[in-house]
């Protein structure tokens, strides 16, 4: 069965250092996502993309974050200057339309 | 304010005995719900969805229901293994004009052999 790939699989940046998580979603899959998880809580939305545009975002997602899909083949995830609180671990999902959310086994964000 | 609320962080059951987990949520109006499995350190896992229009849905051994007048949903395990212990998240999918999931928290569930 098609994966979502996402990389890495743990990423240890210095506060106040810019991040980028990568995701390779299945492909002819035309909606994108990015969700967090902070150790012991939910899984909390953060971003969804479709047609090389934003669809949705959360009061989460603030002018530190970003995404792009440079290549038609990967979706990025970008935090400008990271803070202790971005700790946690980072979902990327796909889905086709009409059909369920596809998600990658995340990144492990570590901010010291 | 909106929430969505399962009804047990944990939930203890014996091997063999049907598990039922419960999706509460206020103030929101789902195109449709869905249920995931998540293990220790993995992303969600689908296992059913369920649109506003359906009032059950099934896949083998699980079963869900959906109550847009009660604004709840169930999640059925029949038959509970040791393989089925996870944490079970409840999501629901807002009309937004765009598109905007929102998780649960989750329940534990723990079937002992």
């Amino acid at each position: 069965e098609p994966e979502v790939t996402q990389t890495p699989s743990h990423q240890v940046t210095q506060m106040g250092q810019e991040v980028i998580l990568r995701c390779v979603p299945i492909s002819n899959h035309l909606y994108f996502y990015w969700y967090r998880q902070i150790l012991g809580q939910k899984v909390e939305f953060l971003v969804s993309f479709y047609n090389n545009e934003i669809s949705e975002k959360s009061e989460i997602f603030d002018d530190q974050f970003s995404v792009e899909r440079p290549d038609g083949s990967n979706f990025t995830l970008k935090i400008r200057s990271t803070k202790l609180e971005d700790s946690a671990m980072y979902f990327c999902a796909c889905r086709s339309p009409g059909q369920p959310q596809h998600f990658g086994d995340g990144t492990r964000l570590s901010i010291l | 304010s909106q929430k969505i609320e399962q009804n047990s962080e944990a939930l203890n059951i014996q091997e063999g005995k049907t598990a039922t987990l419960t999706c509460n949520y206020t103030n929101y109006s789902p195109a449709y719900l869905q249920w995931y499995r998540q293990d220790p350190g993995r992303g969600p896992v689908f296992l059913l969805l369920i649109r506003e229009n359906e009032k059950e849905k099934r896949k083998e051994r699980l079963k869900v229901t959906f109550d847009t007048t009660l604004k709840q949903s169930l999640f059925h395990i029949t038959a509970s293994q040791p393989a089925d212990s996870a944490t079970y998240l409840c999501a629901l999918d807002l009309r937004t004009g765009g598109f905007k999931t929102i998780f649960g928290a989750g329940t534990r569930l723990f079937v002992k052999a």
